[in-house]
């Protein structure tokens, strides 16, 4: 199993450029989710999905948007890329993992930089 | 709302035990995780606790939860240097959806 993909892995930007980073997950989990990571900051969900067909906000939505494809496949959209959107997104999806535990999986990042 | 903090940065020697340390806020947290990131990759999960438990081991690690005082706390027993790591805790209240995770802290261990 690949578990959760992403592409690309790198990306540069320039302000103003848009772009689709796409994730999928063969694991048939419902939920995915979209994170972005800075220094110093953890992670931080930018949006997620329950289940097909719906999608909700996280913590830092301004500047992003979402498409819940099918179940396995969740792209996110930078319609308008801006500096302060340098960062390293994740994507996740979650099901039962360990023991019977929900656990999320994540995938190995891309690196975006927006100049 | 929740918030989980962590310190940075901790440096142990080759051999020695680790404790990485996390505070959260949210009582009503039913499972909380520790994960690790290498450089360039994605978290991996490590190991997790139940909230109605004080204690969790698996091989090197020692999970210890006082949920009293909100603390967490991961023990590494003989630290290696494919330790090096940045290891992050995170809870949830029910589902893995919305897990919220602390800031990270990096390990470094030196020989």
């Amino acid at each position: 199993n690949a578990g959760v993909t992403q592409t690309p892995k790198f990306q540069v930007l320039k302000t103003g450029q848009s772009m689709t980073l796409q994730c999928a997950q063969d694991m048939n989990h419902n939920s995915m989710y979209w994170y972005r990571q800075d220094p110093g900051m953890g992670l931080r969900l930018i949006y997620y999905s329950a289940s097909e067909g719906t999608t909700d906000k996280g913590e830092v939505p301004n500047g992003y948007n979402v498409s819940r494809l099918n179940k396995r496949e969740f792209s996110l959209r930078l319609e308008s890329a801006a500096p302060s959107q340098t960062s390293v997104y994740f994507c996740a999806s979650s099901g039962r993992g360990l023991a019977g535990v929900d656990t999320q999986y994540f995938g190995p990042g891309t690196r975006l930089t927006v100049l | 709302g929740e918030d989980v903090e962590q310190s940075l940065f901790l440096s142990v020697r080759e051999g020695d035990s680790s404790v990485i340390n996390c505070t959260y806020t949210d009582s009503s947290s039913t499972y909380l995780y520790w994960y690790k990131q290498e450089p360039g990759a994605g978290l991996q999960l490590l190991t997790y606790i139940f909230s109605n438990m004080d204690m969790k081991q698996d091989q090197r690690l020692t999970v210890l939860l006082n949920k009293k005082d909100k603390h967490l706390s991961l023990r590494i027993a003989d630290t290696q240097t494919g330790d090096s790591a940045i290891y992050f805790c995170a809870e949830s209240t029910g589902t893995a959806s919305k897990l919220t995770f602390g800031t990270g802290t990096r390990l470094q261990v030196t020989l």
